[in-house]
């Protein structure tokens, strides 16, 4: 069983700009969240995906969307990065055994 | 809507010392709870979970249990070593499978 990968680790933008985050889940898991981590606080829900369509948002504006691929592998984008979107970005696959993490790609936007 | 209150860290130890932190919650329904610790540079891994009231979860030496009647489900070690130093996460998993996390506590143990 792999666990969940994402890439890049390391990420710098320039305000404007658009990012593509990716994230290999574990094969079988069809439901994977992502989650924006700010430097100091808690993980926030972003959306979650479940057999390649989104079934879940949290409180984030439109310019935030993903995908989910037949292959496990999922994609979270922000277009028109903002400043405050600097953050460890996690993304977690789902099973019935809960949830398995992802080790994050750190975004910081200048 | 849910939400996970922690105490506030960082809280600060020496070796062998008894560990608690304080987490409480707000949810409709029965939510499942969760730790989890986070390690500088890392992601989120799983410490413990408990599914329904009553239910103690542990692993590697932390034990919390689920109160329904005070909703809390705070986590305890009895002696903490200098690797158990990291960021630990209240959680609570609600509605649609989704994710609510405390704003973390960071533990330092010193030897």
């Amino acid at each position: 069983e792999t666990g969940v990968t994402q890439s890049p680790t390391h990420l710098i933008k320039t305000r404007g700009q658009q990012v593509t985050l990716r994230c290999s889940s574990q094969s079988g898991h069809n439901t994977v969240s992502w989650y924006q981590q700010a430097l100091g606080q808690g993980p926030q829900f972003i959306f979650q995906y479940y057999r390649e369509e989104e079934n879940g948002r949290g409180n984030f504006p439109p310019r935030f969307s993903g995908l989910q691929f037949p292959n496990y592998s999922s994609e979270l984008n922000v277009n028109a990065l903002e400043l405050d979107d600097s953050a460890l970005y996690l993304c977690a696959s789902y099973s019935w055994t809960g949830y398995t993490f992802g080790s994050g790609t750190r975004l910081t936007v200048v | 809507g849910d939400s996970v209150t922690q105490m506030e860290g960082p809280v600060t130890l020496s070796e062998e010392a008894f560990l608690t932190i304080n987490c409480t919650y707000t949810a409709t329904g029965y939510p499942s709870l969760f730790w989890y610790v986070q390690y500088p540079g890392e992601g989120l891994q799983l410490l413990l979970k408990a599914t329904k009231a009553d239910d103690k979860g542990s692993n590697k030496g932390f034990e919390a249990t689920y109160r329904k009647e005070t909703t809390s489900f705070h986590l305890e070690k009895g002696s903490v070593q200098v690797s158990d130093s990291a960021v630990y996460f209240c959680a609570l998993m609600g509605y649609g499978n989704k994710l609510v996390f405390g704003a973390g506590t960071i533990l330092r143990v010193k030897s």
